[in-house]
């Protein structure tokens, strides 16, 4: 049973350019969480997709946004990208009605130079 | 808004050492708490979690209780292996909310490395 995976696992950019990062959920899983993690600090919230719609978002400008598929796979696309959004992007995984249940990928690690 | 603090860090211990990772947390409603691990070129893991107050979480031989009177949930383990050297994360949901659809909120991480 394939946990949560994402892909591609390292990339690098120019600032300005945009970037898509992919993630597929565990099997059987409907919702699916982005989170940044920047260097030596704490995963943060993006976003959450269910039932193919952004239910909830994190203090993160409209440059972020993100797409959720029938098949439960989702997106994040980057516009416009800044030094600053080097970082590990996770994707995170659950099932609604057992949101105790969270499983996170290994990450893209974005660099911007 | 809700939020996490962890002890500073990095923590170095010798195996079989006592371990103790500070958490404490500020959040409006009454939130879920959790421990998550990161080990090098990896994703999270959750470690332990605890749903309401004086709860305790265990896993592993870690454990953690949910303290209200103090907003803490400090994680313990007794003797700690080589191979619990990790980032340990603290972690707040506040998964009874109505919309807060099980965002988490992290602490900065503690680095842990155990010597043999």
């Amino acid at each position: 049973d394939a946990g949560v995976t994402q892909s591609p696992t390292h990339l690098i950019k120019t600032r300005g350019q945009q970037v898509t990062l992919r993630c597929s959920p565990k099997s059987g899983h409907d919702t699916v969480s982005w989170y940044q993690q920047a260097l030596g600090q704490g995963p943060q919230f993006i976003f959450q997709y269910y039932e193919e719609e952004e239910r909830q978002r994190g203090n993160f400008p409209d440059r972020f946004s993100g797409h959720q598929f029938p098949n439960y796979s989702s997106e994040l696309n980057v516009n416009a990208l800044l030094l600053g959004d080097s970082a590990l992007y996770l994707c995170a995984s659950s099932l609604e009605g057992n949101r105790f249940s969270l499983h996170f990928g290994n990450g893209t690690r974005l660099t911007v130079t | 808004g809700d939020s996490v603090t962890q002890m500073e860090g990095p923590v170095t211990l010798s195996e079989e050492a006592f371990l103790t990772i500070n958490c404490t947390y500020t959040a409006t409603g009454y939130p879920s708490l959790f421990w998550y691990v990161q080990y090098p070129g990896e994703g999270l893991q959750l470690l332990l979690k605890a749903t309401k107050a004086d709860d305790k979480g265990s896993n592993k031989g870690f454990e953690a209780t949910y303290r209200k009177e103090t907003t803490s949930f400090h994680l313990e383990k007794g003797s700690v292996q080589v191979s619990d050297s990790a980032v340990y994360f603290c972690a707040l949901s506040d998964l009874m909310g109505s919309t807060s659809y099980g965002k988490l909120t992290f602490g900065q991480g503690t680095i842990l490395t155990v010597h043999p």
